[in-house]
């Protein structure tokens, strides 16, 4: 399977801590992509890591990618309420498909 | 940034009713877009990729003609659900990708709710 899978499916933590997912894969990948899903809502996309890149940032936001392990985190610092919503990882393989690929998700929750 | 629009936001109809969804990208030529479905809590599933004037290209298990797509230009392109059942309801995403290459970001809408009575 090419699809993702998060850890953990769910995570609760307070306003102001930091919020740490994982996503591992089987594959191997041109590149890998986070996206945030709100309830009920689209996809926005967060950050796109190549797999020739180790780590990447964009603002409270960083993501690491570990093609030899193949896992990627997510980790979102300092979190506010407004972060509460579903997490995916997404990959495009190599293998000549361009389609992503979304994993299981993360429902984080912050609690005000 | 991007932006795709997506129209209806939700949908109630009766069993047997074809529904229309419509995907657009504002300000960006989409070469591709994709449409998926989602079940609760669950992660998004791809239904079809569609290329500007070609034929969509539907995933294993996806009956192309249940789910007619349209892509007829670089901005865009409609799911059409024919003759509806209670089992298609669901929320339904599409993206859209502004060029050829994988290592562009795909860009959602904001989703279409069907359901089906």
């Amino acid at each position: 399977s090419q699809q993702g899978e998060e850890d953990p499916q769910a995570l609760s933590i307070q306003e102001g801590e930091n919020a740490t997912m994982n996503c591992s894969y089987k594959t191997s990948i041109n590149n890998l992509q986070w996206y945030r899903q709100n309830s009920g809502r689209g996809l926005v996309h967060l950050i796109l890591i190549r797999s020739n890149e180790r780590e990447k940032h964009s603002g409270r936001l960083r993501v690491t990618l570990d093609t030899s392990k193949k896992s990627s985190s997510l980790l979102i610092t300092a979190s506010r309420a407004a972060d509460t919503a579903s997490y995916f990882c997404a990959l495009i393989s190599n293998f000549g498909n361009e389609k992503l690929t979304f994993g299981t998700g993360t429902r984080l929750t912050i609690i005000p | 940034g991007a932006v795709v629009s997506q129209h209806p936001s939700r949908v109630i109809c009766k069993s047997g009713t074809s529904v229309k969804i419509e995907c657009r990208s504002l300000d960006f030529q989409a070469t591709t877009m994709f449409w998926y479905r989602q079940f609760p809590k669950k992660s998004l599933m791809l239904m079809a990729t569609s290329n500007e004037g070609s034929k969509a290209t539907y995933e294993q298990g996806v009956e192309k003609d249940k789910f007619l797509i349209n892509h007829a230009s670089l901005t865009l392109s409609t799911l059409t659900v024919t003759s509806a059942h209670p089992e298609d309801s669901s929320f339904y995403i599409c993206s859209a990708r502004a060029g050829d290459l994988s290592n562009q970001p795909q860009h959602f809408g904001d989703g279409t709710r069907l359901s089906i009575l």
